[in-house]
Order: C-alpha cells, then sequence, then structure tokens
C-alpha cells in the first residue's frame, strides 16, 4: 500500500498564475480531503468528498478555489490567479469510509507564490 | 466553539523521561478520538484512535492515551521520550461528517 501520494512535492508559481495540486487517495478509500497547513492559520480544513461527491466545501475560500474528484482515483485542487497568501502546504487525506473516521495523510505539497 | 482544545503549544521532556500532551474536547455525545503526530516536512501520521469501547488505546511507538467522559479528556501518554519522538503532536475528534484538529502540541525532547 503506497498510502495516499501527492504530486508535487513542491511547486513554485508567480503571483497571478494558477496552480493545480493532485491526490492519489489509498486504494480503496471512498473520502477524500483537503487541508491547508500554515504556520499562523495552522491545519485548516478545505473540502471533503465520499464517492466522488462533494460534500463539505465550507473551508474553501469563495474566490480562485476549486477542487474536484473526477474519478475514485485522484482529486484535484487547483487555485486560479494565485496570490503570496496562498502560500502552505497543502495537504490530502483519504479515510475508508465517512469522514468521521481515521484519516490517513499525503506528504503533502509545499505552494510558493512569489 | 472549540472542539478540540490543546493547551500547551509547546512541551520539553528530557530523553528517557515520561511524557503527558493533554488534550480536551468538546462534544455532546461519545466521540470517536485521535491522536496524529508530524515530523518536520512531512504529513500527518495516526498514532492511535478511540472508538467507544476500553478507555485506554494503544498506539504505535510506545504511545497510548485514556478517555475520560467526565473530564472530557483524552491525554497522549508515553513512559520514556526517545529523541525520535521530537514532533508536533495533533489531538483530534470526530463530527458529523469530519474530523476537527487541535492547534497542535510542539514536543522538544532535551539530551
Amino acid at each position: 500500500n503506497a498510502g495516499v501520494i501527492q504530486t508535487p512535492r513542491h511547486k513554485v508559481t508567480g503571483k497571478g498564475q494558477e496552480a493545480t495540486l493532485w491526490c492519489e487517495p489509498i486504494s480503496g478509500h471512498s473520502a477524500v480531503f483537503w487541508y491547508r497547513q500554515t504556520i499562523v492559520q495552522g491545519l485548516e480544513f478545505l473540502t471533503y468528498f465520499r464517492n466522488q461527491a462533494p460534500i463539505d466545501d465550507s473551508g474553501m475560500p469563495k474566490e480562485r478555489f476549486s477542487a474536484q474528484m473526477p474519478n475514485q482515483s485522484h482529486s484535484t485542487l487547483k487555485i486560479q490567479s494565485t496570490q503570496p497568501q496562498d502560500s502552505a502546504v497543502y495537504l490530502c487525506a483519504s479515510s475508508l469510509t465517512g469522514g468521521e473516521y481515521e484519516q490517513y495523510f499525503g506528504p503533502g505539497t509545499r505552494l510558493t507564490v512569489l | 466553539a472549540q472542539s478540540v482544545t490543546q493547551p500547551d503549544a509547546r512541551v520539553t521532556v528530557s530523553e528517557g523521561a515520561s511524557l503527558q500532551l493533554r488534550c480536551k474536547y468538546s462534544y455532546f455525545g461519545t466521540p470517536y478520538l485521535f491522536w496524529y503526530v508530524q515530523y518536520p516536512r512531512q504529513g500527518l501520521q495516526l498514532l492511535l484512535k478511540y472508538y467507544p469501547g476500553d478507555p485506554v488505546v494503544q498506539g504505535v511507538n510506545g504511545f497510548e492515551a485514556e478517555f475520560s467522559k467526565s473530564n472530557s479528556s483524552f491525554h497522549l501518554r508515553k513512559a520514556s521520550v526517545h529523541w525520535s519522538d521530537w514532533a508536533v503532536y495533533f489531538c483530534a475528534r470526530n463530527s458529523n461528517n469530519r474530523i476537527f484538529f487541535g492547534d497542535g502540541t510542539q514536543l522538544v525532547v532535551k539530551p
């Protein structure tokens, strides 16, 4: 079991550019979560899919951020027109069934916006 | 309202000494509870989990935690800390459809 896979591990973008982050959940897991982690804000929930359907996106910024799960083997987090304040580590996690059970995290993607 | 509170932002212990990291939760019923550890530049790793049952749960690397409904607590313990335990520890509890994390406790291990 390879665990949750996130690519790329590091991404540097210029202000105003688009960034797409990829997540491959553990095979057989039906729930996928996205978090953002910064020194100042700590660990912030962004959004959650179960069986590919969006369940809770209450943590997603209203503008520029979007997430999709086109199939059971990967999810993407897209940030349009990136800003320096978007710089953070973006963590993906998956869970076997529902969101209330233990989650398994990927190594994260460190996004730096210059 | 804060769902999970970790009152200590930073705890320093000597290598070989015992450890307790505190976690308080707020929840009307009996929660599912978790402890995660994050080593530098890595994702979070599950240390242990509590689902209703035995209040003391064992985790990896000698960690254990005890659930107390009367105190609304789920403290993490280890009998003898190793330098490799230097990391950030997160307590978490379930909600209807996801997990809420505490702010984390940085564990520093002195030689």
